[in-house]
């Protein structure tokens, strides 16, 4: 069974500055991704960052990286240069890779408010 | 750039009723799924599809159904509604097995 662990319900940054959001995973699959989903007030998902679990590179997608720490099972999110907009939940997701039935799993999430 | 267009985004049902969540996306992805989001916890499959003609169940497909018959159509029907459906629908894409999932703005689904 897989499990997503997100420690942080809530943080608060100052605008500006750096904000690290931890993600811990279990599973047994040998291949998985890990996706960053942010949902900001209005309720939409929007896709953040993906890491695949034979990457070898921590992935980066503009101001959004992944700190993939694989046999530590953790894949954290780290967002440079906080804005105003940043503020929002944060949902780190894992699927197994072997079935497209497979579920992605969820984190219980982290409330990030950025602070003026 | 259209990406996942969901439709209706917010509807009310009686008990009983039943309704349509449509589901469209513009970028040939031979993946899609439904996802239902109850307040406060992530995301669970309802059905999903591989490709046109193809679908099947996910985590929670009881009460739902769905078809597949075009690359970009993936339309949820709810049968008999019931006060357990209310919930948040996402309707996602993907290009391929291990890509990133693209979501819909989600419809917001409330039985009375």
């Amino acid at each position: 069974a897989q499990k997503i662990t997100q420690t942080q319900p809530g943080m608060f940054v100052q605008e500006k500055e750096a904000v690290t959001l931890d993600c811990t995973y279990d599973t047994s699959d040998p291949s998985y991704g890990l996706f960053w989903y942010k949902q900001p007030s209005s309720g939409e998902m929007i896709f953040l960052i993906y890491q695949g679990s034979y990457d070898q590179q921590n992935a980066t997608e503009g101001r959004y990286s992944l700190n993939f720490q694989k046999a530590r099972k953790s894949a954290n999110l780290v967002i440079s240069a906080s804005q105003l907009g940043d503020s929002a939940m944060y949902f780190c997701a894992m699927r197994a890779l072997d079935n497209a039935g497979n579920m992605l799993t969820f984190g219980g999430g982290t409330r990030l408010m950025v602070k003026p | 750039n259209a990406g996942v267009t969901q439709t209706p985004k917010f509807r009310i049902l009686k008990i009983g009723q039943s309704m349509t969540l449509q589901c469209t996306q513009d970028m040939n992805h031979n993946y899609m799924y439904w996802y239902r989001q109850d307040p406060g916890m992530g995301l669970k499959l309802i059905y999903y599809s591989v490709g046109a003609g193809i679908t099947d169940k996910g985590e929670v497909p009881n009460g739902y159904n769905v078809s597949r018959s075009t690359t970009e159509d993936f339309p949820l029907r709810l049968e008999l509604a019931a006060p357990s459906q209310t919930s948040v629908y996402f309707c996602a894409s993907s290009y391929s097995l291990g890509g990133e999932l693209f979501f819909g703005e989600g419809s917001r689904l409330t039985v009375l």
